[in-house]
């Protein structure tokens, strides 16, 4: 299995409510990402998880909320968000070795609409 | 702080000719350069990657080259074809041992039959 598997591939939410992102790889991946993109804009790093530690945080504003409950699964819970939020969320996987870099796994991303 | 420039922003070829994109990026200990291919409504996909402990590497139509001294690399597309048109993006992983892998702004890629 060399997927990165994301839900819902589709989201409309308005700015009270609360709702999450899945994402999940069986790769055996230790390291997985968030990144956000603006239609055409790069992928933008939002998250990085390593051994399911938080190792990175790019600054995110506290209404998006990573969690790794296990090594294969990342969810990304979503508060209050303000209408330019709305983007499409990629979640990759990649290997974790130190120094050395390795190849990122995208999923299909699941485009979010804040109303 | 990490950075990653691409240029052009667009390039515009017929089919058979070639297109290069070229990469700087700031951070000298950075040890991974990936290329990604991204078409519309798709997920980036990895077309070819290089360390930087490698000058050159090559699959297929698709070459990478790498200049450590001048922190720049270039993707080379030869005998392009129309399903090569997308958006091309390269990426530097910059070291601390935390997989910070930053993508230049992108080149949009038309190929013209």
């Amino acid at each position: 299995d060399t997927e990165v598997t994301q839900t819902p591939k589709h989201l409309v939410m308005g700015m009270t409510n609360k709702k999450s992102l899945k994402c999940e790889q069986h790769m055996g991946h230790r390291a997985m990402y968030w990144y956000k993109q603006k239609a055409k804009k790069p992928p933008e790093l939002m998250f990085v998880y390593s051994y399911e530690k938080l190792s990175i945080n790019e600054s995110v504003p506290s209404r998006f909320s990573p969690e790794c409950p296990n090594s294969s699964l990342l969810n990304l819970h979503l508060h209050a968000l303000q209408p330019e939020d709305s983007a499409l969320y990629l979640c990759a996987s990649s290997q974790v070795e130190g120094d050395r870099g390795e190849k990122l796994f995208f999923g299909s991303g699941t485009q979010l609409s804040v109303l | 702080g990490e950075n990653v420039e691409q240029h052009p922003s667009t390039l515009s070829v017929q089919e058979g000719d070639s297109a290069v994109i070229k990469c700087t990026y700031s951070d000298s200990a950075s040890n991974y350069f990936p290329w990604y291919k991204q078409e519309l409504g798709k997920r980036p996909q990895l077309i070819i990657d290089i360390r930087s402990n490698v000058g050159e590497k090559k699959d297929q139509r698709i070459a990478v080259t790498l200049n450590k001294t001048a922190k720049h690399f270039s993707l080379h597309i030869t005998e392009t074809q129309p399903e090569d048109s997308a958006v091309y993006f390269c990426a530097g992983m910059f070291s601390g041992g935390y997989n910070k892998l930053i993508f230049g702004a992108g080149t949009r890629l038309a190929v013209h039959p």
